[in-house]
């Protein structure tokens, strides 16, 4: 069965410092894969996506993710980190008919 | 607007008590979710719908019952079977052809009493 596995359930960095948010998938034919922001208390956010194409993908807010075939990664980063971004952050990829969801990483910025 | 609206914001239930979460959209989506969030473990799906008057069981669809009579409403029971339903209560809804793409209301809080 397909499986999200997103590294380190949370992760602080300074404002200003880089983002990164680890996000591995398991399957043989690459899925279509997803992030997802998610502010306390609200729905989820979609940040980006990749589906085909570019491995880069620019979203919201600054960030970008790029695929990995050969990694079955997905990693989500941000240049310089605000304290906006502390949030909940979900990666997830596409299967038959729904999303398979990591287990979220919640990303803290101090000043 | 187009959006998906979840209601009420917080619900409480009694024990041995079935409750309703309301889920509509406005954005002609065919497909609709049901997710389940409790701390740590991330969105679990509990129903999906693809169709008007079809569904299909989630990984977690025990103790709860959907509805999809139509296109644009898919409300959730959390029966008197669901043993521990304190959760924070997601939905969700995708259009054809958007390699799967959802996008989620505010979501419901329920808290038993």
């Amino acid at each position: 069965a397909q499986s999200v596995t997103q590294l380190g359930s949370h992760v602080s960095v300074s404002e200003g410092a880089l983002v990164l948010l680890r996000c591995n998938y398991s399957s043989s034919v690459p899925p279509y894969l997803f992030w997802y922001v998610q502010y306390p208390n609200q729905g989820l956010q979609l940040l980006l996506k990749y589906t085909t194409g570019a491995t880069l993908v620019k979203g919201i807010n600054g960030f970008e993710a790029e695929f990995k075939k050969s990694e079955t990664s997905f990693h989500l980063t941000k240049p310089s980190a605000h304290m906006s971004d502390a949030a909940e952050y979900f990666c997830a990829a596409h299967n038959t008919d729904k999303l398979i969801f990591g287990t979220g990483t919640r990303l803290q910025v101090f000043p | 607007d187009g959006g998906i609206t979840q209601s009420p914001k917080y619900l409480f239930r009694k024990e041995g008590q079935n409750v309703t979460l309301s889920c509509e959209q406005n954005l002609n989506h065919d497909a609709m979710y049901w997710y389940r969030q409790d701390p740590g473990q991330g969105l679990r799906l509990i129903y999906y719908s693809q169709i008007v008057n079809d569904f299909q069981k989630g990984d977690i669809a025990e103790g709860y019952s959907v509805s999809r009579e139509k296109k644009e409403s898919f409300p959730l029971t959390v029966t008197s079977a669901q043993k521990n339903p304190t959760a924070f209560y997601l939905c969700a809804s995708s259009a054809t052809g958007t390699e799967g793409t959802q996008y989620f209301g505010p979501g419901t809080r329920l808290l038993v009493l």
